[in-house]
C-alpha cells in the first residue's frame, strides 16, 4: 500500500522569503506524485506533477518539486513566496495502473508581510 | 482536463436525513472518486466508481452509508444517508481526465460541498 507523510503541518513564512514543504512516500511500486494547492474557500488544485522524465518539475506560478527516488521524497519549494501563496498544500500519490489518489495530512503555508 | 459541476455547493441538514451530491463531468471519463475532508484534515477516499459496475468502498466506508450511482460516463451521485453530526465535511467527487487509466493526466476535482448536520 501507498502512503505519503507530509512533516511540516503549518508552515509560517514572510513575503520573499523562500520556501520548501517536504512530503516523502512509502510505495512498493512505482507511483505518480502530485502536489495540489487548497486556497481558502476553495476546492482542490493541481499544481504540479510528476509522471516520468526529468525529475524536477516547475509549476507556472513559481513553485518547483524535485522527484528523489532514493530518499522517496517529492518537496515542493519557492524561491520567493508572496502573500497569495497562503494556502494548505497537499502532496499526493497514485500507483501507474488506474487508482485513487492516496492525499498527505498537507501542510498550511501562512505567509506574512 | 475535464470540467466538474458539483452541487449543492452547501447544505445544512438535519441529522437522521439523506443528501445526495451531483457530479457532472463535461467529457467522458472511466473513473470517478468520492472523497471526504473533515474539518482540518486531509482528503480521505470514500469510493471509485466505475461505470457499470458496483462501487469500490474504502476501509471504513459502506455502501448503505455511502451509496453511489455511476449511471453514465459523465455523471455521479453520492449519498450520505442517515446522517449524524459526524457526517459534517466537504464531499469531493474527482475524475482521472480524458478516461485514462493510469493516473497519468492528473486528477481534476469538483469545488465540493460543505454539508453541515445538525
Amino acid at each position: 500500500a501507498q502512503s505519503v507523510t507530509q512533516l511540516d503541518s503549518q508552515v509560517p513564512v514572510f513575503e520573499e522569503a523562500p520556501v520548501e514543504l517536504r512530503c516523502n512516500y512509502s510505495s512498493s511500486v512505482s507511483v505518480y506524485l502530485f502536489w495540489y494547492v487548497q486556497y481558502p474557500n476553495q476546492g482542490l488544485q493541481l499544481l504540479l506533477k510528476y509522471l516520468s522524465g526529468s525529475t524536477l518539475v516547475e509549476s507556472i506560478n513559481g513553485f518547483e518539486a524535485e522527484f528523489n527516488k532514493s530518499q522517496t521524497s517529492f518537496h515542493l519549494r519557492k524561491p520567493s513566496v508572496h502573500i497569495s501563496d497562503t494556502a494548505e498544500y497537499f502532496c499526493a500519490v497514485s500507483r501507474l495502473t488506474a487508482d485513487k489518489l492516496i492525499f498527505g495530512t498537507g501542510t498550511r503555508l501562512q505567509v506574512f508581510p | 482536463s475535464a470540467v466538474i459541476s458539483q452541487k449543492p455547493s452547501r447544505d445544512i441538514c438535519q441529522r437522521g436525513t439523506s443528501l445526495t451530491i451531483q457530479c457532472q463531468v463535461d467529457s467522458q471519463v472511466t473513473m470517478m472518486f468520492w472523497y471526504r475532508q473533515q474539518p482540518g484534515q486531509s482528503l480521505t477516499l470514500i469510493a471509485t466508481a466505475n461505470q457499470g459496475s458496483e462501487a469500490t468502498y474504502e476501509s471504513g466506508f459502506v455502501i448503505d452509508k455511502f451509496p453511489i450511482s455511476r449511471p453514465n460516463l459523465t455523471f455521479s451521485t453520492l449519498t450520505v444517508s442517515n446522517m449524524s453530526p459526524e457526517d459534517s465535511s466537504i464531499y469531493l467527487c474527482s475524475v482521472e481526465p480524458q478516461g485514462i487509466g493510469g493516473g497519468a493526466s492528473g486528477y481534476t476535482f469538483g469545488s465540493g460541498t460543505r454539508l453541515t448536520v445538525v
